[in-house]
């Protein structure tokens, strides 16, 4: 079945850093990635999607780029802020042997961003 | 404002007794689904619903019971609680089972002693 693997926190960094969150998958096909998010003591949103090989998402200066080939799809930031503080989640969909019937996640990254 | 509500957002009880968390959403959406978040393992899903009187058992479904008797509401059930029921939940919903995005809900803290 499908599986995502995303890299464990907690990450420190501090404010105008450069920010990589690490996300691998394994799945049959091509699935739906997605990156979500969820702030301190609020629900998950989506933050960026794609849907097929090479599709890069981006939303908010963060971007995630659906790499078949290495079966990765890393967030990146260019330039955090302390607003950007939160738990990050790879989350993946569809595929050849996956369900659309819901989001299989990674177990979740908590950044902390300080001034 | 398209949202998903979920009640109560905290809740304390004691093992055996019933409880029910409620889920709403006000965008139409034909798709519902329940997680539960759990330290070091994610989000799991529990149930979900593709329609009214559509439900099926997700990753996680043992000690949970859902209905879906209107389009908007989709309550889980939990008729028997116990310790290890102890967790986060979320309600989510989207247009379909096929569509992308799904909308989360705040979360139901749950407490089980």
């Amino acid at each position: 079945g499908n599986s995502v693997t995303q890299m464990e926190g907690p990450v420190t960094l501090s404010e105008e850093a450069f920010l990589t969150i690490n996300c691998t998958y394994t799945a049959t096909g091509y699935p739906s990635l997605f990156w979500y998010v969820q702030y301190p003591g609020e629900g998950l949103q989506l933050l960026l999607k794609a849907t097929k090989a090479d599709d890069k998402g981006s939303n908010k200066g963060f971007e995630a780029t659906y790499r078949k080939e290495t079966t990765s799809f890393h967030l990146e930031k260019g330039s955090v802020q302390v607003s950007d503080s939160a738990v990050y989640f790879c989350a993946l969909k569809g595929g050849s042997g996956g369900s659309n019937y819901k989001l299989t996640f990674g177990k979740g990254t908590l950044l902390t961003v300080n001034p | 404002e398209a949202q998903v509500t979920q009640n109560p957002r905290y809740l304390i009880t004691v093992t055996g007794k019933k409880l029910t968390v409620t889920c709403s959403q006000n965008m139409n959406h034909e798709y519902m689904s329940w997680y539960r978040q759990d330290p070091g393992l994610g989000l799991r899903q529990i149930y979900y619903s593709m329609n009214v009187e559509v439900t099926d058992k997700g990753d996680v479904p043992e000690g949970y019971k859902v209905s879906r008797k209107e389009k908007r509401n989709f309550p889980l059930i939990l008729e028997s609680p116990s310790p290890n029921q102890t967790s986060l939940y979320f309600c989510a919903s989207s247009w379909g089972q096929y569509t992308d995005t799904q909308y989360f809900g705040p979360g139901t803290r749950l407490t089980v002693l």
